[in-house]
């Protein structure tokens, strides 16, 4: 089993709908999630990161955590063309001492396409 | 306020030769971490460095070391190049007490 694993793409959208991007993670010392977006040649860049239970909302990108359940979503409402992108969660170990210590773990993406 | 910086852009060796790459973070960031992408591979992390120290190391082969200088910039060394080794080499770095990570640009390393 991967350490953090992302649904299956890719994920083709309308212009102007909601994408549910959503990931599983194994590790339960993992403290919290981040959502890099990474366009095709360039380098990841952050969307938003969560570490408390629940729902955090950033303009149009809506990140939920539930660590019982060890599952990382992200919504992102009114989906434009240029949120075309490949997604990629990440868990951030935590344990000093631990093989996962301070690491971020990313799962294998998920390509977005947001099509007119 | 200027972002991580990574050089060179583009590397291309040949099998057997040894490979270098330079990042440097954000101002005022301390850690810096090695992530290598490989095609089909993903993102997978390599080493981080610390206040000049090595705080943790991925499961790549000892040929894969670096270090990180008093000014924070850091090194990414690769010894004896396999053709596996191609990939795109990520940086990143992180202010001490913060959460997130910030990617440079990335090196693309080419092993013919």
């Amino acid at each position: 089993q991967k350490e953090v694993e992302q649904n299956s793409g890719p994920l083709s959208v309308p212009e102007g709908a909601i994408a549910s991007l959503n990931c599983t993670y194994s590790d339960r010392g993992s403290q919290s999630f981040f959502w890099y977006r990474q366009y095709s040649g360039k380098s990841p860049e952050l969307i938003m990161f969560i570490y408390s239970n629940g729902d955090k909302e950033d303009g149009r990108f809506t990140a939920q955590l539930n660590k019982a359940s060890q599952y990382v979503s992200l919504l992102i409402r009114d989906s434009q063309p240029s949120d075309s992108a490949t997604y990629l969660c990440a868990g951030r170990g935590g344990d000093a001492g631990g093989t996962s210590y301070g690491k971020l773990t990313f799962g294998q993406g998920t390509i977005l396409t947001v099509h007119p | 306020e200027a972002g991580v910086t990574q050089s060179p852009t583009h590397l291309i060796k040949t099998r057997g030769q040894q490979a270098t790459l330079r990042c440097s973070p954000i101002s005022g960031h301390t850690s810096v971490y090695w992530y290598q992408q490989a095609l089909g591979l993903g993102l997978q992390f390599l080493l981080w460095y610390d206040e000049g120290e090595e705080r943790n190391r991925g499961n790549f082969p000892p040929r894969f070391s670096g270090r990180q200088f008093p000014n924070y910039s850091s090194e990414l060394n690769v010894n004896a190049l396999e053709l596996e080794d191609s990939a795109l080499y990520l940086c990143a770095s992180r202010r001490e007490g913060r959460e997130t990570q910030y990617f440079g640009p990335g090196t693309r390393l080419l092993v013919l």
